[in-house]
């Protein structure tokens, strides 16, 4: 496995503002993406996923942006709530293989 | 409501015990997976399983093995503990094909070895 780092990226947002997590994936032939959120003391939920055809999607308050040039992820969350405060990581697939590859994952704090 | 249910939230043992991490789930999934997450080094894949008696190793497999005898149940087995074992350990279980795809997580075993 790959080493991603001791220091674990963190994003604070005021409560109502929206929030932009960044993920670069390593894989320039990854063609299915999910975003998880793992809350203090739980294991990661899935929040939204993408496949490679595809550029962006929406969900409820939260949107993923695909940009494959550049092999980057983000998530956007829409007037951030104190209930999103969690550590978010991306994970990325080749060829609908079993396994994902997980991002070091970034923590999000929101702001009262 | 689907599940992955791993049998201990928190567990402390000694150095040198031999300990059994168990996960199942209801799902019916092919797949089954155990992660270890520490601080700043994010989700790292210990072993995995694609069907029942099957196993492969995962990026830091040393010093653990698996067993699936059923379908339902992946157990995850640290022969003799060690202190650098000390981690939040995962399972994970996913379905193999285009739809519904992703993992579905466990809600984790905080390991600590004294």
């Amino acid at each position: 496995g790959e080493s991603v780092g001791l220091h674990l990226p963190t994003l604070s947002v005021q409560e109502g503002d929206n929030s932009i997590i960044n993920c670069a994936y390593s894989n320039s032939a990854s063609d299915y993406f999910i975003w998880y959120k793992q809350e203090s003391g739980k294991g990661p939920q899935f929040i939204i996923d993408i496949r490679s055809n595809m550029d962006k999607r929406q969900g409820q308050r939260v949107t993923v942006l695909l940009n494959k040039t550049v092999k980057h992820l983000s998530l956007q969350i829409a007037a951030t709530q104190p209930g999103d405060s969690a550590v978010y990581f991306c994970a990325e697939n080749i060829n609908y293989g079993q396994n994902f590859v997980f991002g070091p994952g970034t923590r999000l704090s929101v702001l009262p | 409501d689907v599940k992955v249910t791993q049998s201990s939230r928190y567990l402390v043992k000694r150095t040198g015990e031999k300990v059994f991490l168990e996960c199942v789930q209801d799902m019916d999934h092919e797949n089954m997976f155990w992660y270890r997450q520490d601080p700043g080094l994010g989700l790292r894949l210990i072993y995995f399983s694609y069907d029942v008696k099957m196993k492969e190793k995962g990026d830091i497999p040393e010093g653990y093995s698996v067993s699936r005898e059923k379908k339902e149940r992946f157990s995850l087995i640290l022969e003799s503990a060690s202190t650098n074992q000390t981690s939040m350990y995962l399972c994970a279980s996913s379905l193999t094909g285009v739809t519904n795809y992703g993992y579905t997580f466990g809600s984790g075993t905080r390991l600590t070895v004294v």
